[in-house]
């Protein structure tokens, strides 16, 4: 099984400042990562793939970065709506997808 | 505009089986694999079952295998997750999810809460 490890747990912020998320993965994942934001009592909802592409409909404050076993998502000028838990997932070792254990980002 | 609807939740006792079923509209339903993923309350999410877009092959994960079932009935634009011998360690929001072609999923339910407690 895949690990991806996800830092840190909990990001404090205040909006208007830029959050930067890590992923990191037990094994070579080539660009196969994808980044999901979760609000509380929602399903998650799918915002990069491929490790660097926008999902549609994600705003362009959102980029993701990284290939082989370290992968960063990057919140530039965080909006209200923007505090959440985000979580990565694997798709190299399919059917065998896992995630990360998530970030939560949260209002300083 | 596409849809993804859980169904069949509840609370069940150790022991017991308990069927879930997706419903979708809005796209070509034979076109997309189907996968069942679940979230323990307060937890991370977890990948439980796949279903290839024509139905013919299925995937489960090592926690689940040989208890849950999955299948398709393009029939009924319905995915159906069947759940036996539950153990309290399967309580979790279920949710299903449409594989976008590349194996991440741009299509989710608003997921169904299943209880195993005694």
């Amino acid at each position: 099984e895949i690990v991806l490890t996800q830092s840190p747990a909990t990001l404090s912020l205040s909006p208007g400042e830029r959050a930067t998320l890590s992923c990191r993965a037990s094994e070579y994942l080539t660009n196969y990562l994808a980044w999901y934001q979760q609000k509380p009592g929602q399903a998650p909802r799918l915002l990069i793939y491929d490790a660097f592409k926008r999902a549609t409909g994600t705003p362009p404050r959102f980029s993701g970065s990284g290939s082989g076993t370290d992968f960063t998502l990057t919140i530039s000028n965080l909006e209200p709506e923007d505090f959440a838990v985000y979580y990565c997932q694997q798709r190299a070792n399919w059917p065998r997808l896992t995630f990360g254990g998530g970030t939560k980002v949260e209002i300083k | 505009e596409v849809q993804v609807l859980e169904s069949g939740g509840g609370l069940v006792q150790p022991g017991e089986s308990l069927t879930l079923s997706c419903a979708v509209s809005g796209f070509p339903f034979i076109n997309f694999a189907i996968t069942w993923f679940r979230q323990p309350p307060g937890k991370g999410l977890e990948w439980v079952s796949t279903v290839s877009a024509t139905g013919t092959k299925t995937y489960h994960a090592d926690s689940v295998q040989g208890r849950f079932t999955v299948s398709k009935d393009t029939s009924k634009n319905t995915v159906y997750l069947q759940m036996e011998t539950l153990r309290v360690e399967d309580t979790a929001v279920y949710y299903c999810a449409r594989d976008d072609g590349l194996s991440y999923f741009d299509y989710w339910g608003p997921g169904t809460l299943v209880t195993v407690s005694s």
